[in-house]
């Protein structure tokens, strides 16, 4: 069974300041990884997925992960925190037990920036 | 059109109101999903439609009741809830429900905000 867990619920950087968001998961397959934002009262914006290849994943908004298999970690950065990255954080594994597309996600890491 | 809508966006109805939430795509997508989020968690599955026919049902209650009346439609029936199903309600689409495509993420919509008095 594939599962997600993200460290920190909250994490809280001054604007310009460097972005970690933290998940590790467990998958019994090679897993599908994905990031994904949620701004208050809105629905989930995929930032950035990893499937096979490249490990260095670039997404949207400055936005990248990396896949690192031997640490089964797949942490969100970006160099520089702007004020408007401040929202819900997802980081979500494919399951594929029972035949079916589904996301397994981690509980969120909610993102504040400071001026 | 690379969007998910979904309607209404704002819902408030009473314990023995019926009522539903709709949800379209017309990105060609063959699978359909509503997902439920409660304040300050992750979405949680709730149904998958997969060419239009019920794949996944996880153990939700009967008093919600999924439709899925064509490839681009998915409506969600409310009936006789409880305050506890106060939640958002996101739909998703992906291009299809099967595990062995590479590229298959899911689309979200903006989420229905459901409050039951």
């Amino acid at each position: 069974a594939q599962s997600v867990t993200q460290l920190g619920s909250h994490v809280s950087v001054s604007e310009g300041a460097l972005v970690l968001l933290r998940c590790n998961y467990s998958s019994s397959v090679p897993p599908y990884l994905f990031w994904y934002v949620q701004y208050p009262n809105q629905g989930l914006q995929l930032l950035l997925k990893y499937t096979t290849g490249a490990t260095l994943v670039k997404g949207i908004n400055g936005f990248e992960a990396e896949f690192k298999k031997s640490e089964t970690s797949f942490h969100l950065t970006k160099p520089s925190a702007h004020m408007s990255d401040a929202a819900e954080y997802f980081c979500a594994v494919r399951d594929v037990s029972g035949g079916y597309n589904k996301l397994i996600f981690g509980a969120g890491t909610r993102l504040a920036v400071h001026p | 059109d690379t969007e998910v809508t979904q309607t209404p966006k704002h819902l408030v109805m009473g314990m023995t109101n019926k009522k539903s939430l709709k949800c379209e795509q017309h990105m060609g997508h063959r699978a359909m999903y509503w997902y439920k989020q409660k304040a300050k968690k992750p979405p949680e599955l709730m149904f998958v439609y997969s060419y239009e026919k019920l794949s996944i049902n996880e153990s939700v209650p009967s008093r919600f009741s999924p439709e899925c009346p064509n490839s681009s439609l998915l409506n969600l029936h409310l009936h006789a809830l409880q305050p506890e199903d106060s939640a958002l309600y996101l739909c998703a689409s992906s291009p299809t429900p099967r595990t062995g495509i590479l590229y298959n993420e899911q689309f979200f919509g903006p989420g229905t905000r459901l409050t039951v008095l």
